[in-house]
């Protein structure tokens, strides 16, 4: 079935570098992506939508400047977050969607 | 936008036990609503979802209800076993209109005690 990829699984770096997050839908062409957040014990908080071709539309209270989306392909979407701090730290998980919502399996960002 | 909120947040069976969790809506205009479960640190997993023209469907122990007119739906789970122990997601969206964004509730731990 569908499938969609996501790399790293996890990541550790230090305090104002930055990371960036895959999201690859591997078998279907996807003009739209999810980037979502999950802190621990939480729900999945929608970050952005990321459109192929176009700019990401982000969700309220997301800094567009810090989490930094590109869509330049109708199978890859990447997420990139800048100056990372550890309040940073989080689960993020990208989805897509053909007929049903496919998530990736996330990454763990662990920022020191 | 979308509001939805789900409960129990926490919820303890014992095996073989049945298991309910509720969800509401506040967006009339939602039609489409899937549940997800998500084991610790791995991705959710769409588990049934129902549009909002039908009102129950089933699926081998996993059950799903949608009331339109009150805005909520329920998952159900009969016959519990320790492997449904998970954190349980509703969602709502609006299908058709380009693009949608889910909504989700906050979660429901299951926990089923063998």
């Amino acid at each position: 079935g569908a499938v969609v990829s996501q790399h790293p699984s996890w990541v550790i770096c230090k305090s104002g570098t930055s990371v960036k997050i895959e999201c690859r839908s591997l078998d279907f062409q996807a003009t739209t992506m999810f980037w979502y957040r999950q802190f621990p014990k939480q729900s999945l908080m929608l970050m952005a939508t990321s459109n192929e071709g176009s700019k990401a539309t982000y969700e309220q209270g997301v800094e567009k400047d810090k989490f930094l989306i590109n869509h330049a392909s109708l199978t890859l979407s990447t997420l990139t977050v800048t100056s990372a701090h550890p309040e940073d730290s989080s689960f993020y998980i990208c989805s897509a969607r053909d007929r049903n919502l496919h998530f990736g399996n996330g990454t763990r960002l662990t920022v020191t | 936008g979308e509001n939805v909120e789900q409960h129990p947040s926490t919820l303890s069976v014992q095996e073989g036990d049945s298991a309910v969790i509720k969800c509401t809506y506040s967006d009339s205009a939602s039609n489409y609503f899937p549940w997800y479960k998500q084991e610790l640190g791995k991705r959710p997993q769409l588990i049934i979802d129902i549009r909002s023209n039908v009102g129950e469907k089933k699926d081998q122990r996993i059950a799903v209800t949608l009331n339109k007119t009150a805005k909520h739906f329920s998952l159900h789970i009969t016959e519990t076993q320790p492997e449904d122990s998970a954190v349980y997601f509703c969602a709502a969206s609006v299908e058709g209109s380009g693009y949608s964004t889910l909504t989700f509730g906050k979660g429901t731990m299951l926990l089923v005690s063998p």
